[in-house]
């Protein structure tokens, strides 16, 4: 059972270049995640989902996008890398207790 | 606007003495609680959770407190090994509203041998 699979594990990105961060679980949550955590700081709430086709903002959306086609996979997009979206990225699904993958560490230079 | 407040940035304790971690929150409508520890280039994993209708609950090593009237909760560790050192995540959700998870800013907490 892998749980939670989230993909580049790293990636360094240009100002201006875009990239998907991807996520799939097989728990057959309805509600997944996108959390930043930057140095120091909380996970920060980007976008959730509670279901296919269901998205809604967070607490920090601007500059990203999510789709969810299935109820399996929770793409973020970001279109225009600026250097403030340096940060780790952490996927989460859930039913009440949240299961997290392993992260991906975005440097925007 | 912090919901969910963790003020200790740090704790470091002795080896099989008690760690307590503590956190507060604003939002009355949050009625589930968990908290989630973190090691270095890892995920955050699910620890313990405690719902509104109880003050405590209990597994193994770990408690958590829950002060509603206070806006409060706590995790006691006891006895604190070594190997729970790691940063500690406090964080809230409403049923009511997708059951998504606020989180604290952390505390870090290190268990010297």
């Amino acid at each position: 059972n892998a749980g939670v699979t989230q993909t580049p594990k790293f990636r360094i990105l240009k100002i201006g270049q875009s990239m998907t961060l991807q996520c799939t679980q097989d728990m057959n949550h309805n509600y997944m995640y996108w959390y930043r955590q930057d140095p120091g700081m909380g996970l920060k709430l980007i976008y959730y989902s509670v279901g296919a086709g269901i998205t809604d903002k967070g607490e920090v959306p601007n500059g990203y996008n999510v789709s969810r086609s299935t109820t399996e996979d929770f793409p973020l997009r970001l279109e225009l890398a600026a250097p403030s979206q340096t940060s780790v990225y952490f996927c989460a699904s859930s039913y009440r207790e949240a299961f997290f993958g392993q992260g991906t560490r975005l440097t925007v230079v | 606007d912090q919901q969910v407040k963790q003020n200790s940035p740090s704790l470091s304790v002795q080896e099989g003495r008690i760690s307590i971690l503590n956190c507060d929150y604003t939002n009355s409508m949050f009625d589930y609680f968990l908290w989630y520890k973190k090691y270095p280039a890892e995920g955050p994993t699910f620890l313990i959770s405690i719902s509104s209708i109880k003050d405590k609950n209990e597994d193994g090593r770990f408690t958590v407190f829950l002060n509603k009237s206070a806006k409060h909760l706590s995790l006691h560790i006891v006895p604190s090994q070594p190997g729970d050192s790691a940063v500690y995540f406090c964080a809230a959700s409403e049923a009511s509203n997708t059951g998504k998870l606020i989180f604290g800013q952390g505390t870090t907490l290190q268990v010297k041998p």
